[in-house]
């Protein structure tokens, strides 16, 4: 299967840890999404990747967030001092520049902090 | 702000009826309109999508309605089966910027 790959799927977390989320994105696809999606919500996006630089952040990424790209690849994403309102899911998604607005996401990672 | 209001937030469907999801968008810019479709536990998987510079697009029993004064799109699902029981995402995306943007959803289910 060659579609996006996230690991690990679900982690369990008391507040206060820290945790790294990794996104392995489709081959060939220079730009890498990083979404955040809670029960009954769509996905919010946090940030992208275009090849290895990252060209945007939401206001919803604190500073405790923080990802990488650091060859082009795959991304990581950790989040520091997790606090409980980062339960959710975290998706990642990839795509090809030159083909307009179509995404394809992974199947997440589920992110519960007790 | 919401950038894409999407509505109804859940709507059940009889076995071989038509499910009908709405949304609404604000910002002209945006210049094409997907839908996305997620199982439980899955990521959202795209369905079918759109350009404002047609009013209807038709991928077997899925169509979109465009309606660019409006600045309304909606989802038509006919002959609705139980496999089709999923969430259910408009978006709305600008090619001069991104990201794309979802709606809250619909979770549609249908019945036997």
């Amino acid at each position: 299967d060659t579609g996006v790959s996230q690991n690990p799927r679900h982690k369990i977390t008391k507040r206060g840890q820290n945790v790294t989320f990794r996104c392995d994105p489709i081959s060939e696809h220079n730009r890498l999404y990083w979404y955040r999606q809670t029960l009954g919500q769509g996905p919010e996006f946090l940030t992208y990747f275009q090849n290895e630089a990252q060209l945007e952040k939401s206001r919803l990424l604190s500073d405790r967030f923080s990802a990488e790209r650091p060859k082009g690849s795959f991304s990581t994403l950790e989040i520091q001092r997790t606090e409980q309102g980062d339960s959710a899911m975290y998706l990642c998604a990839s795509s090809l520049i030159y083909i307009i607005g179509t995404i394809y996401f992974g199947e997440g990672s589920w992110l519960t902090v007790v | 702000q919401q950038q894409v209001k999407q509505s109804p937030q859940s709507l059940i469907v009889q076995k071989g009826g038509i499910s009908i999801i709405n949304c609404a968008y604000e910002n002209t810019a945006f210049d094409y309109f997907p839908w996305y479709q997620q199982f439980p536990g899955k990521g959202p998987a795209l369905l079918i999508a759109i350009r404002p510079d047609v009013s209807e697009k038709k991928e077997g029993r899925f169509t979109i309605s465009f309606n660019k004064s409006a600045k309304q799109f909606s989802l038509h699902i006919m002959d609705s089966q139980p496999g089709d029981s999923a969430t259910y995402f408009c978006a709305a995306w600008n090619s001069g910027n991104t990201p794309l943007v979802f709606g809250k959803g619909t979770r549609l289910s249908v019945i036997a």
